[in-house]
């Protein structure tokens, strides 16, 4: 079956603006969760939604926002943009979040660069 | 204080050899302790998910251990080949919930 899907794959943003990330879990998975990897702080934690509302949210400013569609997709957000949101954002599916029945599945992530 | 600690930073090692990767934490309960694997420019792919009474979980060449008295959990590679070649990190997840705690994780490096 087809794995996570991110798009887009690649991004450049000038500071200030606003972007939008998209993210399509594995067919059955009603859980996705968001995460920021840099070299500096490693992976980190954004938020989770499950049947389109979040479940979980990691210590994110307000800036960063998602939502889940009824579809189980999702779009993360990010307004006013800054040099330090340049980074690795990892989408991954479950079938219900990270209890220890659920495997977790990545996306290969969308690459953004803020300048 | 990163309340996840992986050790070494990074390892070089030679093909065919074994090797054995650290994790040592700090937050509890957990649920659930992962290992995952992420090569250049992907996402991580899940190894080994261990609850807090097991012992040790294998996925092939993989076995993770898990000791919770002293919070460490370790990864052992056997006969390492040169796809072995990535991060792996180390992931603990909280009881009750979503919450969770990423290692920083190990450079592995895998010459012939």
């Amino acid at each position: 079956k087809a794995g996570v899907t991110q798009t887009p794959r690649y991004l450049i943003k000038t500071r200030g603006q606003q972007v939008t990330l998209s993210c399509s879990p594995i067919s059955g998975h009603r859980s996705v969760s968001w995460y920021q990897q840099t070299p500096g702080q490693g992976l980190q934690f954004l938020f989770e939604y499950f049947s389109e509302t979040q479940r979980n949210k990691g210590n994110f400013p307000g800036r960063f926002s998602g939502r889940q569609f009824s579809n189980s997709r999702s779009e993360m957000n990010v307004s006013t943009l800054e040099l330090g949101d340049s980074a690795l954002y990892l989408c991954a599916s479950s079938r219900d979040g990270l209890a220890i029945n659920y495997e977790q599945y990545f996306g290969p992530g969308t690459r953004l660069t803020v300048t | 204080k990163n309340q996840v600690e992986q050790s070494p930073q990074s390892l070089i090692i030679l093909e065919g050899k074994n090797c054995t990767l650290q994790c040592n934490y700090t937050v509890s309960p957990f649920s659930n302790l992962r290992w995952y694997k992420q090569d250049t420019g992907r996402g991580p792919v899940s190894l080994t998910i261990m609850t807090f009474s097991e012992n040790t979980k294998s996925n092939g060449r993989y076995t993770a251990t898990l000791d919770a008295d002293t919070k460490q959990s370790s990864l052992h590679i056997t006969a390492s080949q040169l796809s072995d070649s990535a991060s792996y990190i180390c992931v603990v997840i909280l009881t009750g919930a979503n919450n969770l705690f990423f290692g920083t994780g190990t450079r592995l490096t895998v010459i012939p």
